[in-house]
């Protein structure tokens, strides 16, 4: 069956360090990959895309990595600050669909001060 | 750049009513534009595909004639829930591509419409 899996629902980590999430998927081919931010409330805001011939994509303080021999991408915000405090969410741009997106779960990141 | 309006964000309603939300890219010109809807804790799902001047696309599961959808300018999509129910309760999310991006274009979010139904 097709699955898009992220790491954990929930990470803690303390301001300053680097956050590492995690997505995995299994029976999809993806042309691209996406990551979003989502504020409680709010709708997703898009941060970094990834085609599948690509890496890695850096972004000032965000770096995604993708490899399609794992069926996996990284995702790392270095020097986090509580203003990094979100749920994050991968998705998977799918070839010959129109664009639509599959989601993951998310998972919620908490920066302690 | 990029923005999508979403409007209402928040509906209280009484079970049996019909709720429009519409959803408008504000800055940029949308062929298409996709309808989630997301429970608590919960990722979100995708519920149909709207696309400028033709029927929406509805994904497995749901009802086409319960979610009516209307893609009827560049601009502007709008979801109506129609004889709304208590279990149709939720966050309603659009979102748009700009015209002429597919795989290489984010989608642009707005920023739902919580519905509760009583």
């Amino acid at each position: 069956s097709q699955k898009i899996e992220q790491n954990s629902e929930a990470l803690n980590i303390q301001e300053g360090k680097t956050a590492t999430l995690t997505c995995n998927y299994t029976n999809y081919s993806p042309a691209y990959l996406q990551w979003y931010r989502q504020d409680p409330g709010r709708g997703p805001v898009f941060l970094l895309l990834i085609r599948e011939n690509e890496k890695e994509k850096r972004k000032e303080r965000l770096k995604v990595t993708f490899d399609t021999t794992l069926k996996q991408s990284l995702f790392h915000i270095t020097a986090s600050q509580p203003a990094d405090s979100a749920t994050y969410l991968c998705a998977l741009d799918l070839y010959n669909q129109g664009g639509k997106l599959i989601f993951g779960q998310g998972t919620e990141l908490s920066v302690k001060p | 750049g990029a923005v999508v309006s979403q409007h209402p964000s928040w509906v209280i309603c009484k079970s049996g009513t019909s709720v429009k939300i519409e959803c408008r890219s504000l800055d940029f010109q949308a062929t298409t534009m996709f309808w989630y809807r997301q429970f608590p804790k919960q990722s979100l799902m995708l519920m149909a595909t709207s696309n400028e001047g033709s029927k929406a696309t509805y994904e497995q599961g749901v009802e086409k004639d319960k979610f009516l959808i209307n893609h009827a300018s560049l601009t502007l999509s709008t979801l109506t829930v129609t004889s709304a129910h208590p279990e149709d309760s939720s966050f309603y999310i659009c979102s748009a591509r700009a015209t002429g991006g597919v795989g290489n274009q984010p989608q642009h979010f707005g920023d739902g419409t919580r519905l509760s139904i009583l």
